[in-house]
């Protein structure tokens, strides 16, 4: 059964950079019928998608993020991690990784990460 | 870009049937895909390409898509069914990812 596991730090200074990793166990990173994403949901608040990212390396981000955003791959650790940069306090959410399921009419995210909650405070 | 309205809020009672709509421009010509998010834990996809049902999913969750609008339904609504449901599709166009603002379906 795959499993995904988001680890980093819980807390960021403003202005720094959040980085986050997710290790995808029980099946491998390297598909070609799925991306991998991450998506935010700050506190009490809706889901977002972050961006995602394929196993040879190709990304799609949330324009909104876009210039703050870095999604890469380590296919021989079965992971891909998340950078936000110059963080401010609305970047306080929780952060999910999923899998991405490629499909021609758009896919869906299953399974996801349980989540990691980043806080970005002085 | 691309936008997914849902109703913050339904209500029902428990063995009535909930619909909870997502409404964005032409969704019917998207696949809509539903999750369900309980307090502290992540989403669950309930629904996938619009009206199909992953393995361990009730036959009382089903999904339709038309026009402007897809709708979650609940039938025979349970007090374990009350969580926050949102729906999500793939821009296909912009390649983004985009999720409704989530309704909370509440258990009377």
């Amino acid at each position: 059964q795959l499993q995904l596991q988001e680890s980093g730090p819980g807390l960021v200074k403003p202005s720094e950079t959040l980085s986050l990793t997710c290790t995808v166990s029980g099946g491998s990173i390297s598909s070609n019928d799925y991306y991998w994403g991450w998506i935010r949901q700050p506190p009490g608040k809706g889901l977002e998608w972050i961006g995602s990212i394929f196993y040879s390396g190709n990304t799609y981000y949330n324009p909104s993020l876009k210039s703050r955003v870095t999604i890469f791959v380590d296919t021989s650790k079965n992971q891909f991690s998340l950078r936000l940069s110059s963080v401010t306090a609305t970047d306080t959410a929780v952060y999910y990784c999923a899998r991405y399921r490629i499909s021609w009419y758009g896919g869906w995210f299953d399974p996801w990460g349980q989540g990691t909650l980043v806080t970005v405070s002085s | 870009s691309y936008v997914l309205t849902q109703p913050p809020s339904v209500s029902v009672a428990p063995g009535k049937t909930a619909m909870i709509t997502c409404g964005g421009n032409n969704i019917g010509s998207n696949s809509v895909h539903w999750y369900q998010q309980k307090p502290g834990q992540a989403p669950v996809v309930v629904i996938y390409y619009d009206s199909d049902r992953p393995s361990g999913i009730p036959e009382r969750f089903s999904g339709s898509n038309s026009g402007n609008t897809a709708t979650l339904t609940i039938s025979r609504v349970e007090a374990g069914d009350e969580a926050d449901y949102y729906c999500q599709v793939w821009d296909t166009s912009t390649h983004r990812g985009v999720f409704g603002g989530g309704t909370k379906l509440t258990v009377l």
